[in-house]
């Protein structure tokens, strides 16, 4: 596809439940990177792949927070054990690899625990 | 740590300019400019690089100030089109890397008739 593109566009779980969300990115890019964003907030970094590296989990809030990116493509986050204060708008974007580049993102997962 | 942007909104009439500020408490090795319109994605406008020059996209532009580890974004003659909130991303020195971008809270822009 032209885009980065996320599934679904919208879940709603009740609280205790897994989620996992997917993000497929721009061919070609081997950068990828998920983000969280609050109602009304910002851009809250959560993992950071980058090619075959490890990748930086820095950002992920707790341990129920996973991420695995296969074949250098696809990427899942799952969320174990949902939490209310996990509502928010998961968003994945990717980038080329290097200093300079921008990154594009995906339409969002907009994610309501009940 | 966050970067802290100035104003939280504004509201202009088409045609009028803008100035969004972005400060940063820590030096600086790069700063990346989003817009995002209501209910969509972010979208790239530019990066600044430290030791760069100021870049452009269309009407828009921005300046990169090392010493003050601040960056500014420059609107000029805005178009209706132009309305939306405008991220900061920034990347510190420390690092050496933009992996891991620190936003900001953004800055509500509304471009009026």
């Amino acid at each position: 596809g032209a885009g980065v593109s996320q599934s679904p566009s919208n879940k709603v779980t009740e609280k205790g439940k897994d989620v996992e969300l997917r993000c497929d990115p721009i061919s070609g890019h081997t950068a990828l990177y998920w983000y969280r964003q609050s109602l009304g907030q910002g851009l809250e970094f959560l993992i950071y792949f980058q090619g075959n590296s490890a990748p930086d989990k820095s950002g992920l809030p707790s341990d129920r927070f996973s991420a695995e990116r296969t074949g250098g493509s696809v990427s899942t986050l799952t969320i174990q054990r949902t939490q209310q204060e996990d509502s928010a708008v998961y968003l994945c974007a990717s980038s080329l690899r290097g200093e300079g580049v921008g990154r594009f993102f995906g339409p969002g997962t907009r994610l309501t625990v009940l | 740590q966050q970067p802290v942007q100035s104003p939280q909104a504004v509201i202009l009439r088409e045609g009028e300019d803008a100035v969004i500020n972005c400060s940063s408490s820590k030096a600086l090795y790069s700063v990346h400019w989003y817009r995002q319109k209501h209910g969509e994605a972010p979208v790239f406008l530019m990066i600044l690089l430290k030791g760069g020059e100021q870049m452009r996209h269309e009407k828009i532009s921005a300046s990169f100030n090392e010493k003050k580890q601040q960056s500014s974004l420059y609107l000029t003659a805005s178009q209706l089109s132009y309305s939306g909130t405008y991220f900061c991303g920034t990347a510190p020195i420390n690092t050496g890397t933009a992996s891991k971008l620190t936003f900001g809270t953004g800055t509500r822009l509304q471009v009026t008739l």
